[in-house]
């Protein structure tokens, strides 16, 4: 079976920095995906990491340490747009999600 | 051109009823899942297919029975709808399957509310 954690909310303000961590414990594991869920709307692609360390996109980084089964979705320079629910995915033979993170960015 | 399109896109409906959820993708992929999303957000998920053969099946009530005619078509019929039904169904697509599973493309999700 998995178990995937990640904390239930973040606040942070515009322009900051916020870092959403997500622990796991899976079966089997073949990448770690982290996707973005605005209010009412489907689930998007951010991230994959399959290899230890940092992937760097734009703005958003994403890390992973499948020796502790962690791994952390890092948002720079945050707006307001960025208010969302963030999802952190666990490739096992199948996709299977976390319950989410909601962050809210205050002006 | 929408990626993976699933009708209809809100549902509202009696218990006891029996209703169908359809979904399309044109990504040409081999993989069509659907994903349930309860009012805590939670996606979890349900059915998945590989060119018309289910290959995970998450322990889901019999009353949910998938279709998939071909492998850009996959639908969700709920036979006796309960109260605890009612959530967001989401249809997705992938490439591949299994460990080889790469990113999921998701439709824009049914709300299907039980009464």
């Amino acid at each position: 079976g998995q178990n995937i954690d990640q904390p239930t909310e973040m606040t942070a303000t515009e322009g900051a920095i916020v870092q959403i961590n997500c622990t796991y414990q899976t079966s089997g594991f073949n990448g770690l995906f982290w996707y973005q869920q605005h209010a009412g709307e489907a689930p998007t692609f951010l991230s994959y990491n399959v290899l230890d360390g940092l992937e760097e996109k734009g703005r958003f980084s994403s890390f992973l340490s499948r020796s502790k089964g962690y791994s952390y979705l890092l948002l720079k320079e945050l707006q307001m747009k960025d208010s969302a629910s963030y999802l952190c995915a666990v490739n096992d033979y199948k996709l299977s999600f976390g319950a989410g993170t909601t962050v809210t960015v205050r002006a | 051109d929408t990626a993976v399109s699933q009708t209809p896109k809100y549902l509202v409906t009696q218990m006891g009823n029996d209703k169908s959820i359809k979904c399309e993708q044109n990504l040409g992929h081999d993989t069509m899942y659907w994903y349930k999303q309860d009012s805590k957000k939670f996606l979890k998920i349900m059915f998945s297919y590989n060119n018309k053969e289910l290959i995970i099946n998450e322990t889901v009530p019999n009353r949910f029975s998938p279709k998939s005619p071909d492998k850009a078509h996959l639908n969700l019929h709920i036979n006796s709808l309960e109260l605890g039904d009612s959530a967001v169904y989401f249809c997705a697509s992938s490439p591949l399957t299994g460990l080889n599973t790469g990113e999921l493309f998701f439709g824009e999700g049914s709300r299907l509310t039980v009464l």
